[in-house]
């Protein structure tokens, strides 16, 4: 099946500083969403990304579909960031599940 | 904004129990999921549902589990016999036709002693 790698596995910030959170995955894809768990366990959609770019407020995302990975962007990262970051895709003619990555865990320091 | 919704939040059962656990899906998405988080380890896909029947499912969903689109609103997935290894948290997500996205309830924790 398809492998979606995510690095790095565990980054800690202080607030105010930037990141970059990185999505590998080994197959073509017709999805590709990044998801923000936060510490209650939701799982918060951030970004529908399968190509191209995309920014909302302090957060922005990159997908190069024809190299197979994926970028986040987090700018002036603040305490509420904190939590775990999955992406998820789905196969190009593979159906509708999404297989996750093994996450980023994000800890935002004051 | 519309949401998925799921009840309850946290269920606690003896081994060996059923369970139930049940999603409301967003009104006008006819695709439905169930994945499933055990504590610590990535998200885990266990089936998707459209037009009333299974349009696929994982090796994890084995003969224990079923699901089950009761009435127009509701959709719930049962394990019939629960183990210590299905403890998790379970989250139900709906997409609509013709587009990819899904959308994540608040999951449910199942907690199996």
């Amino acid at each position: 099946g398809i492998q979606v790698e995510q690095s790095p596995p565990d980054l800690i910030l202080q607030e105010g500083a930037n990141s970059t959170l990185r999505c590998n995955f080994s197959d073509s894809v017709n999805n590709l969403q990044w998801f923000h768990q936060n510490p209650w366990g939701q799982l918060i959609n951030l970004f529908y990304i399968p190509s191209g770019t995309k920014q909302n407020g302090r957060l922005s995302a990159t997908t190069v579909a024809t190299e197979r990975y994926s970028l986040l962007y987090i700018s002036s990262s603040q305490t509420t960031d904190s939590g775990v970051y999955f992406c998820a895709v789905s196969l190009t003619g593979g159906g509708n599940k999404l297989t996750f990555g093994t996450g980023t865990q994000l800890k935002v320091e004051l | 904004e519309p949401e998925v919704t799921q009840t309850p939040s946290h269920q606690v059962t003896q081994m060996g129990q059923e369970v139930i656990l049940r999603c409301v899906p967003i009104s006008n998405h006819l695709y439905f999921y169930w994945y499933r988080q055990i504590l610590g380890q990535k998200v885990e896909f266990l089936v998707s549902f459209y037009n009333n029947e299974i349009s696929e499912k994982s090796e994890i969903f084995d003969d224990q589990f079923s699901v089950e689109r009761p009435d127009g609103s509701n959709f719930t997935l049962k394990i019939r016999s629960t183990k210590l290894e299905d403890s998790a948290m379970y989250f139900c997500a709906s997409s609509q036709v013709g587009t990819d996205t899904q959308y994540f309830g608040p999951g449910t924790r199942l907690t199996v002693l």
